[in-house]
């Protein structure tokens, strides 16, 4: 059974950068599947960053594009999230989640972490 | 971007009785791309359906999900008192990957 685990900072200042880890556990993280980042707000909604296969290989929301890298560390398992110029508009539960490359839905989950954008 | 509408935005049941939960897309969502998850409060939303009526891993089969094209819809054939929560679709033809707004199921 596959399970994720998000870690990082709860509180991140306006223009800051939000940096999120998920930890892959239970399953390989070179796996056929793409590791994500989902962002939920009460405004938005559920919103897709966006998503890195263990090659490295990256697609990003068009939207977040300019301020978001996605990263993975084979050796850790596990995979990253850098938001650069955060705002108000930011603040969010995060969760990170497998694409699985049979169905290609999300089939497992974090459990979320809030991140808050404040002074 | 594909825009993914839900209605309606709640639904109020009792238990035992059929939820019949739409789903509109903007554009055609090619192969039947198209999931459905259920979220409780507090918890990360669970998979429910993929390629709009493939029911996954450990779903019961009053569960089901059908359409194709702009038009897609998950029926709950008999509701339990587990299963009230909030749904939403989710298409994965074309990037980005986008959700609908969901569609609350409440207890009557």
């Amino acid at each position: 059974q596959v399970q994720l685990q998000e870690s990082g900072p709860g509180l991140v200042k306006p223009s800051g950068t939000l940096s999120l880890t998920c930890a892959v556990s239970g399953g390989s993280i070179s796996s056929i599947s793409w590791w994500t980042w989902v962002r939920q707000t009460p405004g938005k909604g559920l919103q897709w960053i966006g998503e890195i296969y263990h090659s490295g290989s990256t697609n990003y929301n068009p939207s977040l594009k300019s301020r978001v890298t996605i990263s993975v560390d084979k050796s850790k398992s596990q995979f990253s999230l850098k938001l650069t110029s955060v705002t108000a508009a930011d603040t969010a539960v995060y969760f990170c989640a497998r694409k699985d490359s049979s169905t290609w839905s999300f089939d497992y989950w974090g459990q979320g972490t809030v991140v808050t954008v404040s002074s | 971007e594909i825009v993914l509408t839900q209605s309606p935005a709640t639904l109020s049941l009792s238990p035992g009785e059929r939820a019949t939960l739409s789903c509109g897309a903007s554009q055609s969502v090619s192969s039947s791309y198209l999931a459905w998850y259920q979220q409780k409060p507090g918890l990360a939303p669970r998979l429910l359906m993929y390629d709009a009526s493939r029911r996954a891993t450990g779903i019961p089969d009053r569960f089901s999900g059908s359409g194709s094209g702009t038009d897609f819809t998950l029926t709950i054939s008999r509701l339990e008192p587990e299963d009230f929560a909030v749904y939403y679709c989710q298409q994965y033809s074309s990037s980005p990957l986008t959700f609908g707004g969901g569609t609350k199921v409440e207890i009557k």
